[in-house]
């Protein structure tokens, strides 16, 4: 069955200390990738795409890379301000124009 | 300013009695899209549309009704809602099918 995961479920961090999320994927025909952070109560708000496996984009402390399985999500330096709930999406040929989302990773980051 | 507007921000109803949840987008967007977020689920797709007159089911669609008579506008119909419909819905609007999507703020909806 295709799927989208995301580990860990939550994470706390001291801020200054970097860390990874992972959004593991089982689909065929993979179209894009996508990550979106969550503040709560408020909707997602895009951070990245991701097309093809080698791929990598940063903004500020994010950077995402992409492979055939996986996609990461690295926080450099983490600030109390990256506290969020981090989703990832898939699109894929066989999904048609539908996105599935990942369950995400809370992530709290402590002065 | 570019956004996803969504009204009521929060509706309690009772069973049985018809709603409808307006979207409307200002960024001339193609795609629209309908989510529903529950604890420990996450998001899921209801409903999408890839352009006016244009609409498909996403992957819990049912009990759920749209329309896309506009390009700006994407409401949600809910025919005959029931307590498990209870949730947080978001729309949300991107410039084309594979490309970053803008949701809007939420619409908290009680069923009793």
């Amino acid at each position: 069955e295709d799927q989208v995961t995301q580990s860990p479920e939550a994470l706390r961090l001291q801020e200054g200390e970097s860390s990874s999320l992972n959004c593991s994927y089982t689909v065929s025909g993979l179209r894009g990738l996508f990550w979106y952070r969550q503040d709560p109560g408020k909707g997602p708000e895009f951070l990245f795409t991701l097309y093809s496996a080698g791929e990598e984009k940063e903004k500020e402390r994010l950077k995402a890379t992409l492979t055939k399985k996986e996609s990461f999500l690295h926080i450099t330096a983490p600030k109390p301000e990256d506290s969020a709930t981090y989703l990832c999406a898939v699109q894929a040929w066989n999904y048609g124009q539908n996105f599935v989302f990942g369950p995400g990773t809370r992530l709290s980051v402590l002065p | 300013e570019a956004q996803v507007t969504q009204n009521p921000r929060y509706l309690i109803t009772v069973t049985g009695k018809k709603l409808t949840v307006t979207c409307s987008q200002n960024m001339n967007h193609e795609y629209m899209s309908w989510y529903r977020q529950d604890p420990g689920l996450g998001l899921r797709q209801i409903y999408y549309s890839m352009n006016v007159e244009v609409t498909d089911k996403g992957d819990v669609p049912e009990g759920y009704k749209v329309s896309r008579k506009e390009k700006r506008n994407f409401p949600l119909i809910l025919e005959s809602p029931s307590p498990n419909q209870t949730s947080l819905y978001f729309c949300a609007s991107s410039p084309t099918v594979n490309t970053e999507a803008f949701f809007g703020q939420g619409t908290r909806l009680t069923v009793v």
